[in-house]
């Protein structure tokens, strides 16, 4: 079945450390996303990019980068990861229909 | 930017009764409302949405209900089951160009009692 992959799906750094997540998709969607996501605060939006040549901030980007390797891959970096990074990401796809199609997230814990 | 509040953030109903959660929205032009379901250490999926020329959709035991004028959209689920226990997400989406992406709710955790 047509996927959206995200790895690692767990993560434990420290304060500092540079950490980058990747997900990769075999939708075939042009348009992906990177949300973060915090009890109590729902999903965030960190960036969106709708082709490969495409990189958009979103609500929250600060502290972070992306890089839209291809169509089916595009990966968020922690430059220098700090605590307050704690949370669950997650990777979407879309097609600019409406409809987001997530990944099984990635939880990052920066002690 | 846009903004989208959603209420209320915990909901308990017993078995069968029914549960409706809302959300209002600041920018005009959004013209795309969806509901995600996250049920616990699962990824949020579309359960129903709808789009601005329509003032409600039904799927089931599942509603969503729109008033434009107000700016604010509602999920109705009826007869609820306790597999309907999950965090619920409202979303918007805006009428295109540097809008064109979703910004969601805080999220309701719904929890039903058997």
């Amino acid at each position: 079945d047509a996927d959206v992959t995200q790895t690692p799906r767990n993560r434990i750094t420290k304060t500092g450390k540079r950490i980058m997540l990747e997900c990769s998709q075999t939708k075939g969607h042009d348009r992906m996303y990177w949300y973060r996501q915090d009890p109590g605060l729902g999903l965030r939006l960190i960036y969106y990019s709708f082709d490969v040549k495409d990189i958009n901030k979103g609500e929250i980007s600060d502290g972070y980068s992306v890089s839209r390797q291809a169509q089916a891959k595009f990966s968020l970096s922690l430059e220098s990861a700090i605590p307050n990074q704690t949370a669950l990401y997650f990777c979407a796809t879309g097609t600019g229909t409406g409809e987001l199609f997530f990944g099984e997230g990635s939880r990052l814990t920066v002690l | 930017g846009e903004n989208v509040e959603q209420h209320p953030s915990t909901l308990s109903v017993q078995e069968g009764d029914s549960a409706v959660i809302k959300c209002t929205y600041s920018d005009s032009a959004s013209n795309y409302f969806p509901w995600y379901k996250q049920e616990l250490g699962k990824r949020p999926q579309l359960i129903i949405d709808i789009r601005s020329n329509v003032g409600e959709k039904k799927d089931q035991r599942i509603a969503v209900t729109l008033n434009k004028t107000a700016k604010h959209f509602s999920l109705h689920i009826t007869e609820t089951q306790p597999e309907d226990s999950a965090v619920y997400f409202c979303a918007t989406k805006g009428g295109g160009g540097a809008t064109n992406k979703l910004i969601f709710g805080t999220g309701t955790l719904l929890a039903v009692q058997p």
